[in-house]
């Protein structure tokens, strides 16, 4: 019940394209939601997060939606780029795990020129 | 201008030959992990540091040891590498816990 189930797996879009990926848990307990993007070689970094308050957030072309019933949050790229090329990796953690992030197996997202 | 360095960026070692891998941080952050990413994988915990205060997640192996001798640095001590050890280690920082992960670009680690 600490899992998060991420996917696809991995996903080619074309350029300006929308690119989504999607996460689901079990742990109610769950109330921070990152996504992180991690480029070949590097640590990851963090893009976008969410708290259970709110259904929706956006920052520039990346949008997180969070449906709570469903126990399920998504990243939408919007006109996805090239340089959006990455792997991404959702993650949840619960209040009180002393920042113990549970993170999904990730999405490779190749974006087509 | 990095924020979280790691050193070395590449490290051979080899199978039983104790090795070192070491983290610093430029944002005097309270929190210090340490992250072990295999090949195609999420990252993994293995354990961290709030200030002084050492956390080891409960399958983290015994080999793993960890140190941070002050809020600048911390060390991954593995006492006998195995073949099963190679992946990247990952060092990452954060004011406080559940906050933004700042991650420094890893340790590639190869046991031969």
């Amino acid at each position: 019940q600490q899992q998060v189930k991420q996917s696809p797996q991995s996903l080619i879009v074309q350029k300006g394209g929308i690119s989504i990926i999607n996460c689901a848990y079990e742990n109610t307990a769950f109330d921070y939601f990152p996504w992180y993007q991690q480029f070949p070689g590097k640590g990851p970094a963090l893009l976008i997060a969410i708290r259970p308050d709110v259904s929706e957030k956006k920052e520039g072309r990346f949008t997180i939606s969070f449906n709570k019933s469903a126990k399920q949050f998504s990243l939408h790229i919007m006109d996805s780029q090239p340089g959006d090329s990455a792997t991404y990796f959702c993650a949840a953690s619960e209040k009180g795990s002393q920042g113990n992030l549970i993170f999904g197996k990730g999405t490779k997202l190749s974006v087509k020129p | 201008d990095a924020m979280v360095i790691q050193n070395p960026r590449y490290q051979v070692t080899q199978f039983g030959k104790p090795v070192t891998l070491s983290c610093s941080q430029t944002l005097n952050h309270n929190v210090m992990y340490w992250y072990q990413q295999k090949s195609s994988q999420a990252p993994k915990l293995l354990f961290h540091y709030y200030d002084k205060d050492f956390n080891n997640e409960a399958d983290t192996p015994d080999n793993f040891q960890s140190r941070r001798p002050n809020t600048s640095f911390c060390f991954l001590d593995i006492r006998s590498p195995g073949l099963g050890d190679a992946a990247m280690y990952l060092c990452a920082t954060s004011r406080a816990f559940v906050e933004k992960l700042f991650f420094g670009s890893g340790t590639q680690l190869s046991v031969l």
